[in-house]
């Protein structure tokens, strides 16, 4: 069974720094690529950045563009989101997601973690 | 950037009805790219459809996607109590990465 379990949430000022981390299982990780989406309270679905299996593309919103940055380690079955500059507007629900098909960057996610809460107030 | 529009915002219908959604893109969208996915209150979304018309794997036959170009549309056959959410769809396009529409919320009358 797939898992995809989100950590490193938590509250945090504005302009200050943090790391997502999304523990992967049961599929063969560096096959996948990799998304970050995240979800504001009572909001929509935003996607913020996505990376292919060997890290060699990667995209991100226009939003969180030069603040945040994505990787992994296949090594690790590992997926990181660092959040630089953080602001009120990044507070969400992130969730990262794997998509269905293997070897694609661009794709359905299938499936999604449960989340982790980032909230950014002084 | 490509917006997805969804509506209605939010559909009132009974268990046992035919629910119809629609998606509708500002500019033509790629049918291999535009999915649909539900979400519960307190659960990640899940994925229903993809490239606007298959079925993802263990999602009831009940549930159907169809449309091309910049309209697009998700129809539940018989509403099953189980299937009062929020749905999404979703489309990539380059350069502006993916967006989703803002969903709808099905609701029990």
């Amino acid at each position: 069974e797939v898992q995809l379990v989100e950590s490193g949430g938590g509250l945090v000022q504005p302009g200050r720094s943090l790391r997502l981390s999304c523990a992967a299982s049961g599929f063969t990780f560096d096959d996948y690529a990799m998304h970050w989406v995240r979800q504001a309270p009572g909001k929509g679905l935003e996607w913020v950045s996505g990376i292919s299996w060997n890290s060699g593309s990667i995209g991100y919103a226009d939003s969180v563009k030069g603040r945040f940055t994505i990787s992994r380690d296949n090594a690790k079955n590992s997926l990181y989101l660092q959040m630089n500059s953080l602001r009120a507007e990044d507070t969400a629900l992130y969730y990262c997601a794997k998509v269905k098909v293997r070897g694609v960057m661009v794709n359905w996610f299938d499936p999604w973690g449960q989340g982790t809460l980032v909230t950014v107030s002084s | 950037e490509i917006v997805l529009t969804q509506s209605p915002g939010t559909l009132s219908l009974s268990p046992g009805e035919r629910a119809t959604l629609s998606c509708r893109a500002s500019q033509s969208v790629s049918s291999s790219y535009l999915a649909w996915y539900q979400q519960k209150p307190g659960q990640a979304p899940r994925l229903l459809i993809y490239g606007a018309s298959s079925r993802a794997t263990g999602i009831p036959d009940r549930f159907s996607g169809s449309g091309s170009g910049t309209d697009f549309t998700l129809t539940i056959s018989r509403l099953e109590p189980e299937d009062f959410a929020v749905y999404y769809c979703q489309q990539y396009g380059s350069p502006g990465g993916y967006t989703f529409g803002q969903g709808t919320k099905l609701e029990i009358k």
